[in-house]
């Protein structure tokens, strides 16, 4: 079973409108961790915004805000204002720690593209 | 500036050769891993590592192999056993059982030929 789904492969984007990325995921432990990573065409992965399964207060880093729902099991990214660089490959994914092992899961991506 | 350093960023393999994709962090990081990307794909994890001398299989180890006989490299080796080894293979690292992302590498891409 897939741990984090990630369900809109792509999305078009009118430039300065916000947008919502979404992302759910599956675990049966209490604590754990949700990042959303930004991937332009050059391939590098760029940390975007972090959320603790205990952090009571949505987590928001500038034109970044985190919509965590727990009960849900949602973690969507909303990008303000969306302008022309943020297109790129945007990617959810889920720490995990197990018998002292971490890990990092990611899902399959949604590939945003801002139109002017 | 610290960061982790991948290379060579492009690598050209033969079928039936082994080729050692290095990674190199200067972050004082305890934790590694690789991962490999294939075209529209998500990242999927190959090998980790918690400390020095120990590393953990992923969920896609099979073809390959790891050392981690410094805390400041994690170098991937694709083995002639790897089916489909072309795709873009990305190192990270992080601080153990720290909140904060982890950082990447900027990518190596491999393609056989």
């Amino acid at each position: 079973a897939q741990k984090i789904t990630q369900t809109q492969p792509g999305m078009f984007v009118q430039e300065k409108e916000a947008v919502t990325l979404d992302c759910t995921y599956d675990t049966s432990d209490p604590s754990y961790g949700l990042f959303w990573y930004k991937q332009p065409s050059s391939g590098e992965m760029i940390f975007l915004i972090y959320q603790g399964s205990y952090d009571q207060q949505n987590a928001t880093e500038g034109r970044y805000s985190l919509n965590f729902q727990k009960a849900r099991k949602s973690a969507n990214l909303v990008i303000s204002a969306s302008q022309l660089g943020d297109s790129a490959m945007y990617f959810c994914a889920m720490r995990e720690v197990n018998f002292g092992n971490e890990k990092l899961t990611f899902g399959t991506g949604t590939r945003l593209t801002i139109i002017p | 500036d610290g960061g982790i350093t991948q290379s060579p960023k492009y690598l050209f393999r033969k079928e039936g050769q082994n080729v050692t994709l290095s990674c190199e962090q200067n972050l004082n990081h305890d934790a590694m891993y690789w991962y490999r990307q294939d075209p529209g794909q998500g990242l999927r994890l190959i090998y980790y590592s918690q400390i020095v001398n120990d590393f953990q299989k992923g969920d896609i180890a099979e073809g390959y192999s790891v050392s981690r006989e410094k805390k400041e490299s994690f170098p991937l080796t694709v083995t002639s056993a790897q089916k489909n080894p072309t795709a873009f293979y990305l190192c990270a690292s992080s601080i153990s059982a720290e909140n904060y992302g982890y950082t990447f590498g900027s990518g190596t891409r491999l393609t056989v030929v």
